[in-house]
């Protein structure tokens, strides 16, 4: 089946290292998505990408880079991690504009 | 930009009995507003949706409604059952074509 791919599932770092979070999706879907989450404070919009040529960023963008290597691929990058970024990050697709969102099974990072 | 507000936060239910999970949105322009459920440890998926030009959606327990004038949309879930517990969350579509979404409702359905 398609479907939405991130790698790592769970990864534990230490403050000021530099990490990549990885998503893949072989849905063909133009748009991609990095949302995270943390308790109380549902799913929060950090970079959004609508092609391969187009980033943009989203409601707490700060601290956090991407790149979109292709239309199947969509990193995101925490370039010097803190512990407040400690949370589960979600990199989701969808085929345009008003259409379903699916969603990988998420990244649990744990910055100490 | 978009701001979505999502209310309870927490609803604890008897099985059987009804629930209400409510959404308001800031941008006018948003025209397509999807509830996703997640259950616990698994990915948020899309269990309704309702676009700008419907008043009303319903597929078997579940429904939505909307609201454009108030900005406000709503689920409901009828007969609910133990299998309904989860979170909860609602999003609008925004003018830009991201999807922004509210905290989240913890849902409890008692046997």
């Amino acid at each position: 089946d398609a479907d939405v791919t991130q790698t790592p599932r769970n990864r534990i770092t230490k403050t000021g290292k530099r990490i990549m979070l990885e998503c893949s999706q072989t849905k063909g879907h133009d748009r991609m998505y990095w949302y995270r989450q943390d308790p109380g404070l549902g799913l929060q919009l950090i970079y959004y990408s609508f092609d391969v040529k187009d980033i943009n960023k989203g409601e707490i963008s700060d601290g956090y880079s991407v790149s979109r290597q292709a239309q199947a691929k969509f990193s995101l990058s925490l370039e010097s991690a803190i512990p407040n970024q400690t949370a589960l990050y979600f990199c989701a697709t969808s085929a345009r504009a008003g259409t379903e969102a699916f969603f990988g099974q998420g990244t649990r990072l744990t910055v100490v | 930009g978009e701001n979505v507000e999502q209310h309870p936060s927490t609803l604890s239910v008897q099985e059987g009995d009804s629930a209400v999970i409510k959404c308001t949105y800031s941008d006018s322009a948003s025209n397509y507003f999807p509830w996703y459920k997640q259950e616990l440890g698994k990915r948020p998926q899309l269990i309704i949706d309702i676009r700008s030009n419907v008043g009303e959606k319903k597929d078997q327990r579940i429904a939505v409604t909307l609201n454009k004038t108030a900005k406000h949309f709503s689920l409901h879930i009828t007969e609910t059952q133990p299998e309904d517990s989860a979170v909860y969350f609602c999003a609008a579509g925004g003018s830009q074509g991201n999807l922004i979404f509210g905290k989240g409702t913890k849902l409890s359905v008692k046997p």
